[in-house]
């Protein structure tokens, strides 16, 4: 247990419908990054923060994702309109500005 | 595109023999270098970070970095089955994104 928590660990939704994650990194650390990993691949860089400040999201992501750390503590990850290709497991993680990324046990998405 | 590349494997040894993984890069601006385990269906854990030219050894495993040639390794030492994973490599350069390279496939057969 790396002291990141995600909720929930599992989501299984319909295609169309909202999905939200959340993500409490450890509690010192002011940057927090999402991923995707999909079977067979790394992760994926979804987006990250410093604090509460949205700095970089990927150019891969569509309108349809949108994060938020309103506090600079947990953050949240929506999907909207989800579609089957979101299925996917996101993983949350955590660091200090050295750098080194402490992961959560992840969010499995699949999308019937 | 920043890549970061391994071979995908599986990489199979045998028990106790040293297991070599290998993880390429393409922006010679990355300073930092990361290797993380990942069981079959958890998270990847941390196992050892790089930041300079040469060798670093923790425990059973030796992380190696050449930036003139852009690779890094992780040699595990005396490997056992319960070191069976995915390797991942990921590279960091400061002010930009982490990579991930897509991880490789260790075996370590009793």
């Amino acid at each position: 247990d790396t002291g990141v928590s995600q909720d929930p660990r599992h989501k299984i939704t319909k295609r169309g419908q909202n999905v939200t994650f959340r993500c409490d990194p450890i509690s010192e650390h002011n940057r927090l990054y999402w991923y995707r990993q999909t079977l067979g691949q790394g992760p994926e860089f979804l987006t990250y923060f410093q604090n509460e400040a949205q700095l970089e999201k990927s150019r891969l992501l569509s309108d349809r994702f949108s994060a938020e750390r309103p506090k600079g503590s947990f953050s949240t990850l929506e999907i909207q309109r989800t579609e089957q290709g979101d299925s996917a497991m996101y993983l949350c993680a955590s660091s200090t500005l050295q750098e080194t990324q402490y992961f959560g046990p992840g969010t499995r998405l699949l999308v019937l | 595109q920043k890549e970061v590349e391994q071979n995908s494997g599986p990489l199979s040894v045998p028990e106790g023999a040293i297991a070599s993984l290998n993880c390429t890069y393409s922006d010679r601006g990355s300073q930092s270098f990361f290797w993380y385990r990942q069981y079959s269906g958890k998270s990847p854990e941390l196992i050892m970070f790089i930041y300079s030219n040469g060798d670093k050894e923790d425990g059973r495993f030796t992380a190696q970095l050449n930036k003139a040639s852009q690779y890094v390794s992780l040699l595990i030492r005396d490997s056992q089955p319960s070191d069976s994973a995915t390797y991942l490599c990921a590279v960091h350069n400061y002010g930009q994104n982490f990579v991930f390279g897509p991880g490789t496939r260790l075996s370590v057969l009793p």
